[in-house]
Formats: structure tokens, C-alpha cells, sequence
């Protein structure tokens, strides 16, 4: 059973912060994950994808990847209440399915 | 980003009916298009896969003959939810994938908010 965890919170930052939002996964052979952002009553936004081992960054955000550990992370910095949301953490299998965790709602205290 | 796009946003219908949900990605051509449901507070469920020209593949669970899928092109997939029922209510979305090799991206559409009565 190939697995996806995330820690489902509530986190909660200050406005300004730097919010770190953590994933772990099964599937060692996996190749593709994509950090989506999810507003109550909306459907899943794509915020980042990352491929290779290492830090990708775009604007406030930053995703970071490593395999050996099946670890994979996201960070929001200079976080602001318009972020407050659940984040999916989503994993691509070899048959092109995400494999989503339950994600984590972050919180931005304003 | 990609665009899909999904008709109705919401429906309400009466127990007994059928209502159609349409998928289109409306600046790419998807090989591959998903279907999900969300119920409150619950995470996404991936319910099919969607390939055009061929038949879905269903996740475990989930009735064919319930939820029928037609991928009738590149950039439009339809799911059909026959003789729907109160249990049936619930958030349906649908993605497209971009197809790009390693770097496939699965675009989310706005999602169907489905309330049968």
C-alpha cells in the first residue's frame, strides 16, 4: 500500500513567519511530487512540483527533496492570513496517479 | 497555469436522477483525465482514470455502472452519476494531466458540488 503521510495539524504561525510543512512517503521509486493548496469549499491549486533531490524555489515558497529520507517539505515564508489553508502533499505513482496525503491546514495568525 | 474547467459548479437534483458532470481542459490536450470526490473535512478520493478512447479504470469501491465515465476526446471527459441518491451528495473534481513526460503535471478543475434531495 503505497502511503502519503502528513501531519494534519491545525499548524499555526504568526503573520510573517516561516511556515514548514512536512511529507513523508512509501514508495521509494517515485520520481514526481506536487505540493497543492486547498481552500475550504475549492478544489486543489498546484503551488509546486519538484523532481530531483535538493531545494526548488518560486516566490515565498521553497520545496525541498530528499529521496533517500522519503521526505519531502514546503516552505512559506513571510506568511500572511490570505496562506491560511490545507496543503496536499501528493506523490506520483508509476501509473500516473497522485497518491495525496490527508494534508495539513495551516493557520496565519494575522 | 493550465485551465480546466467543469459544468455545472453545482447541481441539486431529486433522488432517482441522473446528472452529468462535464471535464474540459481548455488550453491543452489531456490523454489522461481523473475523477474525484471530496466529502467534508475528508481528503480527495480518486475514483477513476479517464483515458481517451478507452474505457475508465475504476478504484476499488466504486460502482462502473453508478459512475459512468466517457472520455470522449482530448480536452473533454464527462462522468454521469445514474440514479443518484442522498449518499451521492458531495464535492466531484475532476483534473487533467498536462502531458510533459517526467514532468506530467495533473491540473485541478473548480469542482461540481452535488446535493441530491
Amino acid at each position: 500500500q503505497k502511503e502519503v503521510e502528513q501531519n494534519s495539524g491545525p499548524l499555526s504561525v504568526p503573520e510573517g513567519a516561516i511556515a514548514s510543512l512536512n511529507c513523508t512517503y512509501s514508495d521509494r521509486g517515485s520520481q514526481s511530487f506536487f505540493w497543492y493548496r486547498q481552500y475550504s469549499g475549492k478544489s486543489p491549486e498546484l503551488i509546486m512540483s519538484i523532481y530531483s533531490n535538493g531545494d526548488k524555489e518560486d516566490g515565498r515558497f521553497t520545496a525541498q527533496l530528499n529521496k533517500a529520507s522519503q521526505y519531502v517539505s514546503l516552505l512559506i515564508r513571510d506568511s500572511q492570513p490570505s496562506d491560511s489553508a490545507t496543503y496536499l502533499c501528493a506523490v506520483r505513482d508509476s501509473s500516473y496517479k497522485l497518491i495525496f496525503g490527508s494534508g495539513t491546514r495551516l493557520l496565519v495568525r494575522p | 497555469g493550465a485551465v480546466v474547467s467543469q459544468h455545472p459548479s453545482w447541481v441539486i437534483c431529486k433522488s432517482g436522477t441522473s446528472v452529468k458532470i462535464e471535464c474540459r481542459s481548455l488550453d491543452f490536450q489531456a490523454t489522461t483525465m481523473f475523477w474525484y470526490r471530496q466529502f467534508p473535512k475528508q481528503s480527495l478520493m480518486l475514483m477513476a482514470t479517464s483515458n481517451e478512447g478507452s474505457k475508465a479504470t475504476y478504484e476499488q469501491g466504486v460502482e462502473k455502472d453508478k459512475f459512468l465515465i466517457n472520455h470522449a476526446s482530448l480536452t473533454l471527459s464527462t462522468l454521469t452519476v445514474t440514479s443518484a441518491h442522498p449518499e451521492d451528495s458531495s464535492f466531484y473534481i475532476c483534473s487533467a494531466t498536462r502531458p510533459a513526460g517526467v514532468t506530467d503535471t495533473q491540473y485541478f478543475g473548480p469542482g461540481t458540488r452535488l446535493t441530491v434531495l
